[in-house]
């Protein structure tokens, strides 16, 4: 399998700024996806890398190290709209099927 | 909007009964994708299809089926069903095979009593 790995909660203040830490199995692997999810809703997307480094846009900047299997997703300037689940998803050569993470939930407080 | 069409919104039905749940994918979109998601669980792959043809498996259960049809709108048909199948079902749209952005439906809740 693609051994994805994201943790599964975290918590964070309105305003702060939060890192979200993905793993993945690096064998065939061609990119990253991160996707965002609120409860009962579609995900919808939010960045994807396929090169080394870190990619910003606007208050969410995700970075990717394929050498290491390693990706994060980085939030800036918390709002509390920013309450929800964080899906993690590498793209692999063999096939179009996009597999993704278990989602880290984020619940950001006043 | 994301531009792909899911129906019904919502479905409430028993144990064995037959569903079939639809998806129009965004104009010029190839390729299909359906995934499931239970309560408090992850999404998971079922299928994938590209330009009709199924192209991907994921941990889809003999139960279940789906096709694309020529005019690239998908349908998976869910029968035999247990309460274990209530689930929100989700179908992404993409133009290419991959990778590629997906977009997803709304989805289809599913509850089964």
């Amino acid at each position: 399998g693609q051994n994805i790995d994201q943790p599964t909660e975290m918590t964070a203040t309105e305003g702060a700024i939060v890192q979200i830490n993905c793993t993945y199995q690096t064998s065939g692997f061609n990119g990253l996806f991160w996707y965002q999810q609120h409860a009962g809703e579609a995900p919808t997307f939010l960045s994807y890398n396929v090169l080394d480094g870190l990619e910003e846009k606007g208050r969410f900047s995700s970075f990717l190290s394929r050498s290491k299997g390693y990706s994060y997703l980085l939030l800036k300037e918390l709002q509390m709209k920013d309450s929800a689940s964080y899906l993690c998803a590498p793209f692999y050569n063999q096939g179009g099927k996009l597999i993704f993470g278990q989602g880290t939930e984020l619940s950001v407080k006043p | 909007d994301s531009g792909v069409t899911q129906t019904p919104k919502h479905l409430i039905t028993a144990t064995g009964q037959r569903v079939t749940l639809r998806c129009s994918p965004r104009s010029g979109d190839l390729s299909v994708y359906w995934y499931q998601q239970s309560l408090d669980q992850g999404l998971q792959f079922l299928i994938q299809y590209y330009n009709g043809e199924e192209r991907a498996k994921g941990n889809i259960l003999e139960r279940f089926s789906a096709q694309q049809f020529p005019d690239l709108h998908s349908e998976l048909n869910l029968s035999s069903l247990e309460l274990g199948d209530s689930a929100l079902y989700f179908c992404a749209s993409s133009l290419r095979t991959g990778p590629g952005e997906l977009f997803f439906g709304e989805g289809s809740r599913l509850t089964v009593l």
